[in-house]
């Protein structure tokens, strides 16, 4: 079993709907939680980071349920521009070291 | 650009080579790490530096690769005797000191192909 696992999708959905993503962890001693996005042939970039109060950036939103080792993402009113991979990203540490990416979801949004 | 870089962003060496990446990170992080990715699998965690100091090795990496930073700046990978399955994307992430894991910034990326 992997340590990250991810819903590879793909997931379509049309522009302005609502879409969620699930990931789950196995270390239940993981101390960070963080999504990247990758678009297409491009590295990964910092999309937002999970805490366990749950947080918010514009139309995402990420929440983290230690006990049940789950982290979603919600995203909102999706653009077009929102298609890419999706990467869920757990780490023992709160400061540094090992990171472990899940495999990833793919969102495509269609006009 | 101030971003991450590596360099050559593509290579094609045959089986049995030795080939060298580098990373030049963000020039004040002071942590550095490398990972390789493979069509529809995410980053997988190779290594980690901390100033010149490596500090965590991915157990799955054999012997055949190795990773170093002299003097705390730019990093090179490695990897010795190449086979076909070293085939990926290997990239370079770095991020800044401080509290909090923070958000590490990737390279382009390395494409190696081992024929």
């Amino acid at each position: 079993r992997k340590e990250v696992e991810q819903d590879p999708g793909p997931f379509n959905v049309p522009e302005g709907a609502t879409v969620a993503f699930n990931c789950t962890y196995s270390n239940s001693a993981s101390q960070s939680f963080f999504w990247y996005r990758q678009d297409c042939r491009k590295e990964p970039k910092l999309l937002m980071s999970v805490y366990s109060s749950g947080n918010e950036d514009g139309r995402f939103t990420a929440q983290l349920n230690r006990a049940s080792q789950y982290i979603s993402l919600l995203i909102r009113d999706s653009k077009l521009s929102d298609s890419a991979t999706y990467l869920c990203v757990v780490n023992e540490r709160t400061n540094a070291g090992k990171s472990t990416f899940g495999d990833g979801t793919t969102l495509t949004v269609k006009p | 650009d101030t971003g991450v870089s590596q360099d050559p962003r593509h290579k094609i060496t045959k089986r049995g080579q030795n080939v060298t990446f580098r990373c030049d990170p963000i020039s004040e992080h002071n942590r550095l790490y490398w990972y390789r990715q493979t069509l529809g699998q995410g980053p997988e965690f190779l290594t980690y530096f901390q100033n010149e100091a490596q500090l965590e090795k991915s157990r799955l990496l054999s012997d055949r690769f190795s990773a170093e930073r002299p003097k705390g700046s730019f990093s090179t990978l490695e990897i010795q005797r190449t086979e076909q399955g070293d085939s990926a994307m290997y990239l370079c992430a770095s991020s800044l000191p401080g509290q909090g894991f923070g958000e590490q910034f990737f390279g382009p990326g390395t494409r190696l192909t081992v024929l």
